[in-house]
């Protein structure tokens, strides 16, 4: 199994509370990507990160920010959560821009 | 952009039998076409990718999948079906720096 692992795993927050989860891999990818996953949608593309310091957005990115800081970790903020963001979020790897996306066991957060 | 469309949100087989699962997408060019499985609360793992060359590919767990360019299509099957294979599948087109999913297939297989 590819080395990613996602935190926290579950989540329970209020709405209006700055949330933070993070992604870490051991596999020194340059391709990092947040999705989320809804009932009737599939996943959809938040953010993408093509390498430090270097992102950009996906197609559902309002209320989303990232930060890539260091290779291995990749974060996603919710700047101030609402309930529509109640989800399970993906964190995927890939060593290129068209080759195989290797997911974390994903997280869900519940907004209250 | 591309998009991709997995038709049937659900699909029920008997044991044994013949799985087919559609995708087609939408693309200038012929993408990178993969086909991932979701197994109930677990991330995402590949089952095989279509890049270049041979239009028939073999993945894991007996599921194989053809490109058909003239037909837009990139449909999964898999001869038997076991009682594991019981998973949401999701068609994907790779293009320059991302991935588009479909909305992913419930696939109940009925003993």
């Amino acid at each position: 199994d590819a080395g990613i692992t996602q935190s926290p795993r579950h989540k329970v927050t209020e709405t209006g509370t700055p949330v933070t989860l993070r992604c870490h891999q051991t596999e020194n990818h340059r391709y990092m990507y947040w999705y989320r996953q809804d009932p009737g949608h599939g996943l959809r593309l938040i953010h993408y990160s093509y390498g430090v310091k270097d992102t950009d957005k996906g197609e559902v990115s309002d209320g989303y920010s990232v930060s890539r800081s260091k290779t291995e970790d990749f974060l996603l903020t919710l700047e101030s959560a609402t309930s529509s963001q109640t989800s399970v979020y993906f964190c995927a790897i890939a060593s290129g821009g068209q080759e195989t996306q290797y997911f974390g066991p994903g997280t869900r957060l519940l907004v209250l | 952009a591309q998009s991709v469309t997995q038709l049937g949100s659900h699909v029920s087989v008997s044991e044994g039998a013949l799985v087919l699962l559609r995708c087609n997408y939408s693309s200038s060019v012929p993408p990178y076409l993969f086909w991932y499985v979701q197994y109930p609360n677990q991330g995402l793992q590949l089952l095989l990718k279509y890049t270049t060359g041979a239009t028939l590919v073999k993945g894991i767990n007996g599921f194989e999948a053809e490109f058909k360019k003239s037909e837009t299509s990139f449909h999964l099957t898999k001869p038997s079906a076991h009682m594991s294979d019981a998973a949401e599948y999701f068609c994907a087109a790779g293009g320059y720096q991302k991935v588009t999913f479909g909305i992913g297939t419930k696939l109940q297989v009925i003993p």
